[in-house]
């Protein structure tokens, strides 16, 4: 079946620093790939939508200068998130679309502290 | 992105009895689909409901697409441990953007 490989899945940096998340799709071609964000006992809200050549394209609330998304080619999407703060701590969890559903990475759990 | 809101938030069930977790919308869905993360891991795909009416059947799991795509519902008879997670049920737009609902946490008394 068709594999997401997320990279780190697990990170802890310190506050101001910047951290880079790697989504690949690694049997299959991604076109689209999406980005998430759960916080403890929360659900998933979709962070952003990365798009193969072009730019992303970010839910409202979402700070484009701060979560910088680039999908490079059509097996790889990251997500850098930048100046981390505490706050920003979260489960970050990519998707790719083949088809339909849509398949998951195994998730980054990000800690600033 | 459309709404979607699941009840219960939580489910504590003895093991061995049934229990049943309900996604509602406001709006028409085209597409319904529901996920289970297990504690500390990520989402992994249970089923896709596409039709009025639909109904499908993973063994002990039943789901149900409402006749108006309103509303689904995620039914499993006789709780295992194994059962034991979060359930979401998502919509999926158009664009393949999905909403998920808040979940329902499961914990199975033995």
């Amino acid at each position: 079946g068709a594999v997401v490989s997320q990279h780190p899945s697990w990170v802890i940096c310190k506050s101001g620093t910047s951290v880079k998340i790697e989504c690949r799709s690694l049997d299959f071609q991604a076109t689209t790939m999406f980005w998430y964000r759960q916080f403890p006992k929360q659900s998933l809200m979709l962070m952003a939508t990365s798009n193969e050549g072009s730019k992303a394209t970010y839910e409202q609330g979402v700070e484009k200068d701060k979560f910088l998304i680039n999908h490079a080619s059509l097996t790889l999407s990251t997500l850098t998130v930048t100046s981390a703060h505490p706050e920003d701590s979260s489960f970050y969890i990519c998707s790719a679309r083949l088809g339909s559903p849509l398949h998951f990475g195994n998730g980054t759990r990000l800690t600033v502290t | 992105g459309q709404q979607v809101m699941q009840i219960p938030q939580y489910q504590h069930v003895q093991e061995g009895e049934d229990f049943t977790t309900y996604c509602n919308s406001s709006t028409t869905l085209s597409n319904i689909q529901w996920y289970k993360q297990r504690p500390g891991g990520h989402p992994v795909f249970l089923i896709q409901l596409v039709k009025s009416g639909e109904v499908k059947k993973q063994k002990r799991l039943t789901f149900q697409f409402g006749e108006a795509k309103k509303n689904s519902s995620l039914h499993i008879t006789a709780t295992q441990t194994t059962d034991v997670g979060t359930y979401f049920c998502a919509a999926r737009s158009n664009d393949y953007k999905l909403s998920f609902g808040a979940g329902t946490t499961v914990t199975v008394r033995a």
